[in-house]
């Protein structure tokens, strides 16, 4: 089945850690985004980008790395510098067929805890 | 800059009633508007979107919205709510960069019996 696969469901980080969330997805879509979710706040836009070898920052990128190397594959990491990391991070993918007019097909997400 | 509204943050609604989810947006042109749901600690899932046409877009699990520009609404129904309806809403805009979405700050939807 096509989809979006996100590791781990559940991260912990200790302070002053760098840690990677995972993002694969084998729908064949050149678009990938991360986004953060907070209670209450909705989804922000961290990172997207729209070809391979290609990124452009979203509204709250600082603290953040992405990298895209591999049509399939948009890693997050989240760096010492995010002093409130703790959040639920979903990614999602979508063809460029018809631009943003294309549906974003989600993960299921990863909840990043700070111990 | 563009903008999405949800009023309201939490509605309860008993099964078998109606519901209106409210959804106003801030766009100078004409918007592509989606609305998607999200059950606790899962992904979003899409329930229909609006790019241009009928104003009454129909959408997956017995939903539809209707498009106001006049209002600079998308407001989101369905006429009789089901126990599994129960999750969180968001409707979203594209931003004007035509790069990535723009996300209300979501609805969540209870359901009593």
């Amino acid at each position: 089945d096509g989809g979006i696969t996100q590791s781990p469901k559940y991260l912990f980080r200790k302070e002053g850690q760098n840690v990677t969330l995972s993002c694969e997805q084998n729908l064949n879509h050149d678009a990938m985004y991360w986004y953060r979710q907070d209670p209450g706040q909705g989804l922000r836009l961290i990172y997207y980008s729209q070809i391979v070898n290609d990124f452009q920052k979203g509204d709250i990128a600082e603290g953040y790395s992405v990298s895209r190397e591999k049509k399939e594959s948009f890693p997050l990491t989240v760096t010492s510098a995010q002093k409130n990391p703790t959040a639920f991070y979903l990614c999602a993918s979508s063809s460029r067929r018809q631009g943003i007019r294309e549906t974003q097909y989600f993960g299921p997400g990863t909840r990043l805890l700070v111990l | 800059a563009q903008s999405v509204t949800q009023p309201d943050i939490h509605i309860t609604v008993s099964e078998g009633a109606s519901l209106e989810l409210r959804c106003n947006y801030s766009y100078g042109a004409t918007p592509y508007l989606f609305w998607y749901v999200q059950s606790p600690g899962q992904g979003l899932q899409l329930l229909l979107k609006y790019f241009s046409g009928d104003t009454l877009v129909q959408g997956i699990k017995g939903f539809e919205a209707e498009f106001k520009r006049s209002q600079s609404s998308f407001n989101l129904r369905k006429p009789s709510v089901h126990w599994s309806d129960a999750a969180e809403y968001f409707c979203a805009v594209v931003g004007q960069a035509g790069t990535a979405l723009i996300f209300g700050k979501g609805t969540t939807l209870s359901v009593s019996s």
